[in-house]
């Protein structure tokens, strides 16, 4: 199973939107409603920001917003914040298992 | 509060085996999913497999199969992975996680153990 592509890097401005891209094949992300997205800071576990698609577990700011368009899943951050510069991941359920993204760093300029 | 507890960290030589575990607290342990990924040094995020704590059913990455084994045990709500014929590049941080149903995302994690693989 080859890993979600996603761009390596992705920045903006304080209070700007951004979006992330992440595309899979018919086997995964455009197969199942089962596209995940996770935080990662520096030394940290990852946290889970979007599951299902497009849902916010509690707790989680709804500045962040996910999307699926046949194969590719994108996560969308408006209001962009300094504690936003973080590495982002996507993930997607395919045949009993998961695969992950390559990973997106984003920077806040 | 809900936890996945995981111990520090191990050294091994290549072709030996480890073994690491995570500790559920805070919820039903066998109601949740385990799942094992690892994140080698400056590197993404890998999934290895997952194990049904109710029934002690496992599924694995194909890269996994014939390396990896998963296990629980419930009487203390700790599931654990064993990784086998180690090599230089297992060396990453492990990570347990749970999740509610296979498909869904994994919202709590571990703290992660770090397996470093050297001779």
């Amino acid at each position: 199973q080859s890993a979600l592509t996603q761009p390596a890097s992705v920045s903006g401005s304080p209070g700007q939107s951004i979006t992330i891209s992440c595309t899979g094949t018919s086997s995964d992300i455009g197969g199942y409603n089962y596209a995940s997205w996770y935080q990662q800071h520096p030394d940290k576990a990852p946290k889970l920001m979007i599951y299902e698609v497009t849902n916010r577990p509690s707790g989680v700011s709804n500045r962040f917003s996910g999307s699926k368009s046949g194969n590719t899943a994108s996560l969308t951050i408006s209001g962009l914040q300094a504690e936003d510069e973080a590495d982002y991941y996507c993930s997607s359920y395919t045949s009993s298992t998961y695969v992950f993204g390559t990973g997106t760093k984003v920077t806040v300029l | 509060q809900v936890q996945l507890v995981q111990f520090g960290a191990e050294v091994k030589k290549p072709g030996a085996a480890v073994k690491v575990s995570c500790k559920a607290s805070g919820y039903t342990f066998t109601d949740y999913y385990l799942h094992w990924v690892r994140q080698a040094p400056g590197q993404g995020l890998e999934w290895l497999g997952w194990i049904n704590p109710h029934s002690g059913g496992t599924n694995y990455a194909q890269k996994f199969r014939g390396r990896v084994t998963m296990t629980r045990d419930t009487s203390v709500s700790t599931a654990y992975m064993e990784l086998s014929n180690l090599r230089s590049d297992d060396t990453a941080v492990y990570f347990c996680a749970r999740s509610k149903f296979v498909g869904d995302g994994t919202d709590v994690w571990g703290q992660g153990t770090t397996v470093t693989v050297s001779s």
